[in-house]
């Protein structure tokens, strides 16, 4: 059964600090994985899909790599703001449309 | 913009109440999924749904059923509501037929069962 695991659990950065989330995930056949933020109380807001066959995906300040092989993603944040604050989770998709294994989220604080 | 509501944000019922959470979707999604989320044990699904009437159980399907009568409504039903389904209830839609598969969620429902 895929797991997906998020190491650290809690961040805390100061403003203007270049940063790196982990995700690691054990079942490497995965179809695609995603990068999802969540602000407290509130749903989910999908930050980056990237599909098996690609490497990583950008938008903006954030970048996700995928490296399948050695079941890891990591989520690079330039130059963090306050505003970066919030839960950010990764999710795994076995095959073509079926349901994502979530892992439990990584809590990040920019402190200004 | 792909629009996932769900029926209310704040919910407090009695134990053993028959709950109705409701998800609605206004972007033609095949997929609906309801998941419900706890502090330490993350989001985990609870039934997902690819077509109107048809449902899967996810990982907790135990004490709840779900209703698709319709391809934008997906609704989760507690039977008889227990204080141990005192959660966030997040629902989410999907593309389906092989598009995109970026994952949309609504805002939440926090149930309280007294």
């Amino acid at each position: 059964k895929q797991e997906v695991t998020q190491i650290p659990a809690a961040l805390s950065v100061p403003e203007g600090e270049n940063l790196v989330l982990n995700c690691s995930f054990t079942d490497s056949a995965i179809y695609n994985l995603q990068w999802f933020r969540q602000d407290p109380g509130k749903g989910l807001t999908s930050l980056l899909l990237i599909q098996s066959s690609q490497r990583e995906q950008t938008s903006g300040r954030l970048n996700a790599s995928l490296d399948k092989s050695s079941g890891r993603s990591t989520l690079y944040i330039a130059a963090s703001q306050p505003g970066d604050s919030a839960t950010y989770l990764c999710a795994v998709g076995h095959q073509r449309n079926t349901p994502l294994v979530f892992g439990k989220g990584t809590r990040l604080s920019v402190i200004a | 913009d792909v629009k996932v509501t769900q029926s209310s944000r704040y919910l407090v019922k009695r134990t053993g109440e028959k709950v109705f959470l409701e998800c609605v979707q206004d972007m033609d999604h095949e997929n609906m999924f309801w998941y419900r989320q706890d502090p330490g044990l993350g989001l985990r699904l609870i039934y997902f749904s690819y077509d109107v009437k048809m449902k899967e159980k996810g990982d907790i399907p135990e004490g709840y059923s779900v209703s698709r009568e319709k391809k934008e409504r997906f609704s989760l039903i507690l039977e008889s509501a227990s204080t141990n389904q005192t959660s966030m209830y997040l629902c989410a839609s999907s593309l389906g037929r092989g598009g995109q598969e970026t994952q949309y969620f609504g805002p939440g429902t926090r149930l309280l069962v007294l």
